[in-house]
């Protein structure tokens, strides 16, 4: 099993839905967790942090469940701009090291 | 404000040829990383640093070297360019147990 898994996608999206994308992770000692967004050809970009007892951030809304050791991020609303690929980030237990998953691709269509 | 920087951004390289990659950060992150993209796929680790002068390897570390002298500045050098090293590199600074921070990029062409 991979460390960190994600579906590359691509999900196509119309404008306005609603879309959610799960990560999983291998090692339930994991304590720190992230989304990044990433642009073509761009550098990651913190999108938002993942904690507990889930969190919110205007249309974005992440979650973590520990027993099943996969975090989600939902989308509402979706926009054009949303476009973009969205890196899981988990952290290494023990070290300062984060694994990175390949990212899953959304496109919102007009 | 600056965050980190990274120079050059882009470059190309003939087989065989020696460079540098800068990364600099002006918020006194302790923690420093390189990372390369290849296109269509993931990021790889090659080094990270936890403070001055401790490195340590990551995923992918063969032919490059890193050195931390300072907390601002973490280069890493190629002393053999293959084309396999062709890539995108990323540099990112951490402080504790934050999120990672990035630079723009280095666009790295080994022909």
């Amino acid at each position: 099993r991979k460390e960190v898994e994600q579906d590359p996608g691509p999900f196509n999206v119309p404008e306005g839905a609603t879309v959610a994308f799960n990560c999983t992770y291998s090692n339930s000692a994991s304590q720190s967790f992230f989304w990044y967004r990433q642009d073509c050809r761009k550098e990651p970009k913190l999108l938002m942090s993942v904690y507990s007892s889930g969190n919110e951030d205007g249309r974005f809304t992440a979650q973590l469940n520990r027993a099943s050791q996969y975090i989600s991020l939902l989308i509402r609303d979706s926009k054009l701009s949303d476009s973009a690929t969205y890196l899981c980030v988990v952290n290494f237990p023990g070290t300062y090291k984060y694994i990175f998953g390949t990212g899953t691709r959304l496109k919102v269509l007009a | 404000n600056a965050g980190v920087t990274q120079t050059p951004k882009f470059r190309i390289l003939k087989i065989g040829q020696s460079m540098t990659l800068q990364c600099t950060q002006d918020m006194n992150h302790n923690y420093m990383y390189w990372y390369r993209q290849d296109p269509g796929m993931g990021l790889k680790l090659i080094y990270y640093s936890v403070g001055a002068g401790i490195t340590d390897k990551g995923e992918v570390p063969n032919g490059y070297n890193v050195s931390r002298s300072t907390t601002e500045d973490f280069p890493l050098r190629l002393e053999l360019a293959a084309p396999s090293q062709t890539s995108v590199y990323f540099c990112a600074s951490q402080g504790g147990n934050q999120p990672q921070h990035f630079g723009d990029g280095t666009r790295l062409s080994i022909l």
